[in-house]
């Protein structure tokens, strides 16, 4: 998985906890995102970062924050969780660095699976 | 605008057959469209990507077919195989949106041997 690891992989928690996802790489790569993958929705945006302490919103940001205070780290954090963002998460990182077609491609991280109860 | 639109949400196909994707876009503006496989349990990977100057790309028994005027694109599995079971999700993606990928809603495959 091209040196991307997370953490935890499964969580469970309840409703109104504060949870945090650790996204972990060891590619040097400037971009990170944070995805939540639901059936039917496919893989959708929640916040991506592009450099240290540089980060925006995505397609489902609301009831998120995200923290990157070095290259190799991405946090996402469910401020009081709910049970619709019970979901799998996946990190992903890219270089937009490379030429050409390869600073497009993104490489996942193994997911976390997040039951909010 | 900024949706990408794919289909069949599920496909069954026998071994050795041709898998068919499709997907649609709206956005004008995007010049690079990948799709990417996952199977169950890992995150998705690049399978093969293509741009808009180009009407198909090909890479073993995976073709892209690239229609620009109809803003449509699709992912041809020639001699389908077992292994090919996983789910393909399309995307699009243009250079000045910070590399955002949007996505479709994924196609689960499954190949009958």
């Amino acid at each position: 998985d091209a040196g991307i690891t997370q953490s935890p992989r499964h969580k469970v928690t309840e409703t109104g906890t504060p949870v945090t996802l650790r996204c972990h790489q060891t590619e040097n790569h400037r971009y990170m995102y944070w995805y939540r993958q639901d059936p039917g929705h496919g893989l959708r945006l929640i916040h991506y970062s592009y450099g240290v302490k540089d980060t925006d919103k995505g397609e489902v940001s609301d009831g998120y924050s995200v923290s990157r205070s070095k290259t190799e780290d991405f946090l996402l954090t469910l401020e009081s969780a709910t049970s619709s963002q019970t979901s799998v998460y996946f990190c992903a990182i890219s270089d937009a660095a490379r030429r050409g077609d390869r600073g497009y491609e993104q490489y996942f991280g193994p997911g976390t699976r997040l039951t909010v109860t | 605008q900024q949706q990408v639109k794919q289909s069949p949400q599920s496909l069954i196909v026998q071994k050795g057959g041709i898998s068919i994707i499709n997907c649609a876009y709206e956005n004008t503006a995007f010049d690079y469209f990948p799709w990417y496989q996952q199977f169950p349990g890992k995150g998705p990977a690049l399978l093969i990507a293509i741009r808009p100057d180009v009407s198909e790309k090909k890479e073993g028994r995976f073709t892209i077919s690239f229609n620009k005027s109809a803003k449509q694109f699709s992912l041809h599995i020639m001699d389908s195989q077992p292994g090919d079971s996983a789910t393909y999700f399309c995307a699009a993606s243009r250079m000045d949106s910070n590399y955002q990928l949007i996505w479709g809603a994924g196609t689960k495959l499954i190949i009958k041997p």
